[in-house]
């Protein structure tokens, strides 16, 4: 049970390139999430999804889209790298009611945007 | 809409000193919160979470938390800190059709010897 993955672990992009973060789970859970993480600013929702086929945007969607096709799957996609998108991208998942709502966070993939 | 206040960007203790770390909660309904731990480089794990049942919530790593609803607070304690317990932590409230988490700012925790 590898639990949240995500790939890859670290990235320099190039302003206006794009590129995808990957993110799998392998515990079947419904709700998938991604946040990213800025010094001194905690966590923001960028895109959630409460199953396949069925995404939507949290409180920083700009410059990013997403896709739910299979449970296990939630790609991030960035279309147009700004310096702005300079982050810590965290992928999550979790079940919800009766579960107790928690959220599984995987490793982290640090992007630079140059 | 909810939002979590962590007072405090810095908290320093000595090694066996209590730890206290507060997290203050705005919530139109029963919240769900919760306590997640960050070591450098890692991604989050979580500590303990609250969820109606009861106030006293006891997590790993003997932390506990208590849910109080009068002061809107849900303060993140340990009797007796650890040189292992440095890393940063952050309170998080749940909402919304898929529970997603209204993270706070996070408390960064050094232990001294």
């Amino acid at each position: 049970n590898a639990g949240v993955t995500q790939t890859p672990k670290f990235r320099i992009l190039k302003i206006g390139q794009s590129m995808t973060l990957q993110c799998a789970q392998d515990m079947n859970h419904n709700y998938m999430y991604w946040y990213r993480q800025d010094p001194g600013m905690g966590l923001k929702l960028i895109y959630y999804s409460v199953g396949a086929g069925i995404t939507d945007k949290g409180e920083v969607p700009n410059g990013y889209n997403v896709s739910r096709s299979t449970t296990e799957d939630f790609p991030l996609r960035l279309e147009l790298a700004a310096p702005s998108q300079t982050s810590v991208y965290f992928c999550a998942s979790g079940q919800g009611s009766p579960h107790g709502y928690e959220q599984y966070f995987g490793p982290g993939t640090r992007l630079t945007v140059t | 809409a909810q939002s979590v206040t962590q007072l405090g960007s810095h908290v320093s203790v000595s090694e066996g000193a209590l730890v206290l770390l507060r997290c203050n909660y705005s919530s139109s309904v029963p919240p769900y919160l919760f306590w997640y731990v960050q070591y450098p480089n890692q991604g989050l794990q979580l500590l303990l979470k609250y969820t109606s049942a009861a106030t006293l919530v006891k997590g790993i790593n003997g932390f506990e938390a208590e849910f109080k609803k009068s002061e809107t607070s849900f303060h993140l304690t340990k009797p007796s800190a650890h040189m292992s317990d440095a890393a940063e932590y952050f309170c998080a409230v749940s909402s919304g059709s898929a529970r997603q988490l209204t993270f706070g700012s996070g408390t960064q925790l050094t232990v001294l010897p």
